[in-house]
């Protein structure tokens, strides 16, 4: 079944305890993206991947770290968690050739930052 | 950057009623996406369409691309289609070449049995 797998669905942790979100795809996809989504502001992108070891920055960055070693994964490192990093996060992938092609997205992970 | 507008940004009907759920965007583009959020979280992606009309099952999409304008219509709405419906669109960034998708806030539908 082709799908986006990410783990883990719910984290509650503390300011400043450094955490990864995995991200998966099994579609042989190029193009993978990390988005948040909050109350009123709707899903906005984070971190982007054209392809393997290149990455790029999307609306906000601001301490997220991300890595693409290998094609079907595509980690969110948070360094050093705020409160203000308590959101809904999304991993989505898709074909490279332009954002008219479908989206998958991961099923999200609910992040608390106390 | 494109701007994406969605209204309402609440709707409650009746079982069996028609819904309209809009969404206007600022750039010109060739193709928006519409998104479905369940309750639970997931996002599933719905229609994809760049002019006209597309149905599937009792999903209505309609796109107006002079007028920047869609529609996403549910006939015969049901208890199951209560969901946040999102609308986006492709921009293509000239610095990088990312074709990002903008997303609207969404529309958040209840269906009353």
């Amino acid at each position: 079944e082709a799908q986006v797998t990410q783990n883990p669905r719910y984290l509650i942790t503390v300011t400043g305890k450094k955490l990864t979100v995995t991200c998966s795809q099994n579609m042989n996809h190029e193009y993978m993206s990390w988005y948040r989504q909050d109350p009123g502001l709707g899903l906005r992108q984070i971190y982007y991947s054209m392809n393997v070891e290149v990455t790029d920055k999307g609306d906000v960055p601001e301490g997220y770290k991300v890595s693409r070693k290998e094609k079907r994964n595509f980690p969110l490192i948070l360094e050093s968690p705020s409160p203000n990093q308590t959101s809904l996060y999304f991993c989505a992938s898709r074909i490279l050739a332009g954002g008219y092609n479908e989206q998958f997205f991961g099923p999200g992970t609910r992040l608390t930052v106390l | 950057k494109n701007e994406v507008e969605q209204s309402p940004q609440n709707l409650t009907a009746q079982e069996g009623e028609f819904i309209t759920i809009n969404c206007s965007y600022s750039v010109g583009i060739s193709a928006l996406h519409w998104l479905q959020q369940h309750p639970g979280g997931g996002i599933v992606s719905l229609f994809m369409l760049s002019s006209g009309k597309k149905k599937h099952g009792r999903l209505i999409a309609t796109i107006n691309i002079q007028e920047k304008h869609s529609s996403l219509h549910i006939t015969a709405s049901h208890p199951r289609d209560s969901a946040v419906y999102i609308c986006a669109a492709p921009q293509l960034e000239e610095v990088g070449g990312n074709e990002k998708l903008t997303f609207g806030t969404g529309t958040r539908l209840t269906i009353i049995p």
